[in-house]
């Protein structure tokens, strides 16, 4: 069975620096991209980059380029996301999802990031 | 950057009646298109992928169609569970990718 599984909410200040992370089982790790997708307040979908866990390929939206760091450990089949100094607009839902050929077809329960002073 | 914009931003129906969703892309995504669900608390569900096909154990009152810029979702006959949010997704040209803002299907 598939299972794409995120670690814990996460209550940090702003400018403190976060790394959330995002474990698959049930397939083959290296074989499928994985992306993390946001989610503000009552807000939509924000699709934020993708990583291949056979090469580590990663690419990003324009929009978070910059903003945050996908990287993966092979190893123990997880990816991360990560911020150097957040800000209160951080505040949101995060999701992963595994993606196969540009779709994303399994998802995590998502990862509530709240940036507070 | 591929533009997704989807009508109408709320669709009030009654269970049992037909819901009609479009996603309409800024230039032409062939029929590389998805839709998702959400409910309240929940992560998203793909429901239909390349425009038509359902994904795994979608009920077959779920269809896609369309191709180009011009995508429709249909859910023949509503269910109580039907009520969440659905977002459109491209994959033309991937990786990025974008969603639409989606569309908020409430019961009347």
């Amino acid at each position: 069975e598939v299972q794409v599984v995120q670690s814990g909410a996460e209550v940090k200040k702003p400018g403190e620096s976060l790394k959330i992370s995002c474990k698959g089982s049930g397939y083959s790790f290296t074989g499928y991209w994985i992306g993390w997708v946001r989610q503000m307040p009552g807000k939509g979908l924000e699709w934020m980059g993708i990583i291949y866990p056979g090469d580590s390929d990663t690419r990003y939206s324009p929009s978070f380029q910059g903003q945050v760091t996908i990287s993966v450990d092979k190893s123990i089949s997880s990816v991360y996301l990560q911020w150097s100094s957040l800000k209160a607009s951080d505040t949101a839902m995060y999701y992963c999802a595994r993606n196969r050929d540009g779709y994303h077809d399994y998802w995590g329960q998502g990862t509530l990031v709240t940036v507070s002073s | 950057e591929i533009v997704l914009t989807q009508s109408p931003a709320t669709l009030s129906l009654s269970p049992g009646e037909r819901a009609t969703l479009s996603c309409r892309a800024s230039q032409s995504v062939s029929s590389y298109l998805a839709w998702y669900q959400q409910k309240p608390g929940q992560a998203p569900r793909l429901l239909i992928y390349d425009a038509s096909n359902r994904a795994t154990g979608i009920p077959a009152r779920f269809s896609g169609s369309g191709s180009g810029t011009d995508f429709t979702l249909t859910i023949s006959s509503l269910e109580p569970e039907d009520f969440a949010v659905y977002y459109c997704q491209h994959r033309s040209n991937w990786p990025p990718i974008t969603f639409g803002q989606g569309t908020r299907l409430e019961i009347k």
